[in-house]
């Protein structure tokens, strides 16, 4: 299991970036997904995650009505879309695979299994 | 100030059991919600270490268990060794806020 982001780099305050993660040894379609990015210094926030078919989608409340999760199960790749980026969106930005022990619903009971090594975004001027 | 509490760190000596606690709500851990940890070594990814509350991936190693009661989770360490200076950090799911969560994370320092 493989996961290989990137996209990532230097945008200024207002401006957008797409970052993908490509999967590989996995049946990518079969699991759902999740970013997760981790500011200078600073611990783990889970931003955004996404059902295996992409019917389901969630965000943290930071990044909701900003950044947009989508895949394409035809090329195994997650995106992120992000737009009005702000200083503090600055982070490292990790993809992950969503496992679950006991399904209750959409992302309830959810844990990131596999991470990818990451890919940096800086918003500055 | 996160939703699941951590402390900021906690040391032992080679050899030592430590444990690193993780205080949620009703809302997650409180509502019968699963814990994980992960563990990250400097500079590295993040690794998941326990998931499901108290169950190791393959290739973890039997000194780490994990465990939950009420609205809290504790991870413990038992033998300590130089290579598990790491940051933990727990995480769990909340209804209140529709997400996952992670908490503030924990520095293990090996003495």
């Amino acid at each position: 299991v493989q996961l290989l982001e990137s996209g990532g780099g230097m945008v200024q305050p207002g401006g957008s970036l797409r970052l993908s993660c490509a999967a590989s040894g996995f049946t990518f379609s079969n699991y759902a997904m999740s970013w997760v990015r981790q500011a200078p210094g600073k611990g783990l926030e889970w931003v955004s995650g996404i059902s295996g078919t992409g019917v389901w989608t969630s965000y943290a409340d930071s990044v909701k009505g900003r950044f947009t999760i989508s895949r394409d199960n035809s090329k195994n790749t997650l995106y992120l879309q992000m737009n009005s980026l702000r200083a503090e969106d600055t982070a490292i930005y990790y993809c992950a695979n969503n496992r679950v022990i006991r399904f209750l619903d959409w992302l309830k009971n959810y844990y990131m299994d596999v991470w990818g090594k990451g890919t940096t975004v800086t918003v500055s001027s | 100030q996160s939703v699941l509490t951590q402390p900021p760190s906690v040391s032992g000596a080679p050899g030592q059991r430590v444990t690193i606690s993780c205080t949620g709500s009703r809302s997650n851990i409180g509502a019968g919600y699963d814990v994980q940890w992960y563990q990250q070594l400097p500079g590295t990814a993040p690794k998941l270490l326990m998931y499901g509350n108290d169950n190791r991936p393959s290739g973890v190693p039997d000194r780490f268990s994990g465990s939950k009661s009420g609205t809290s989770a504790s991870l413990a360490i038992t033998g300590l060794q130089a290579e598990d200076e790491a940051d933990y950090y727990c995480q769990s799911y909340d209804s209140n806020l529709s997400v996952l969560l992670f908490g503030g994370g924990t520095k293990l320092t090996v003495l």
